[in-house]
């Protein structure tokens, strides 16, 4: 069966700092990979995403992911972070047939300045 | 284009009533679906269609029923509503395939079941 496990729950950075948050899947096939963003109140907007070719994938906002299929993961990273990225994050697993969405719990950011 | 519309945003039921969460996107998308957001779990899929007359379970589809007449629309009904529907529904298209696979979603509604 298809999942998605994003094992932070909840992240503090400094404005300025890296960020890297952790997504891993199972899924029997080659997966379509999503990261989206939601700020309070708000919708679930795309970052990016990965169907295929090259691993690093870059987004909006300055956001890259890089897809290992080695370690099952997509983890989604920022060089330098902005106050403004304070948000939920959650990663995706898009299933082809049916066009089902498995998505994981989320990782909700903090930023301090 | 309006993309997805989502309405009402919120929303307060009493134990036991029905009620309706209207959707519908101006994208000519083939696929649409219905979650719910609660915390701690991430999004979960109640129903989807892969296209007008067709609908299909998903993960929670239990106490809810959709139908789907247009390609436009796919409402989500509640038929008794309970407690345990309170959280937040958000309706979400797609095309079918290729790089434009990613799911287009709206505001969302928040409702309440006391």
């Amino acid at each position: 069966a298809q999942s998605v496990t994003q094992p932070d729950i909840h992240i503090t950075v400094s404005e300025g700092a890296s960020l890297e948050l952790r997504c891993n899947y199972s899924y029997g096939a080659t997966p379509y990979l999503f990261w989206y963003v939601q700020s309070p109140g708000q919708g679930l907007q795309l970052l990016l995403k990965y169907f295929s070719g090259d691993t690093l994938v870059q987004g909006i906002k300055g956001f890259e992911a890089e897809f290992k299929r080695s370690q099952s993961s997509f983890n989604l990273r920022k060089p330098s972070v902005h106050w403004s990225d304070a948000a939920e994050y959650f990663c995706a697993v898009g299933v082809f047939t049916g066009n089902q969405f498995y998505f994981g719990t989320g990782t909700s950011l903090t930023v301090i300045p | 284009n309006a993309g997805v519309t989502q309405t009402p945003k919120f929303q307060v039921l009493k134990t036991g009533q029905s009620m309706t969460l209207q959707c519908a996107q101006d994208m000519n998308h083939e696929y649409m679906s219905w979650y719910r957001q609660d915390p701690g779990m991430g999004l979960r899929l109640i129903h989807y269609s892969v296209g007008a007359g067709i609908t299909d379970q998903g993960e929670v589809p239990n106490g809810y029923n959709v139908s789907r007449s247009t390609t436009e629309d796919f409402p989500l009904r509640l038929l008794s509503a309970a407690p345990s529907q309170t959280s937040v529904y958000f309706c979400a298209s797609s095309y079918a395939t290729g790089p434009s696979y990613e799911q287009y979603f709206g505001p969302g509604t928040r409702l309440t079941v006391t």
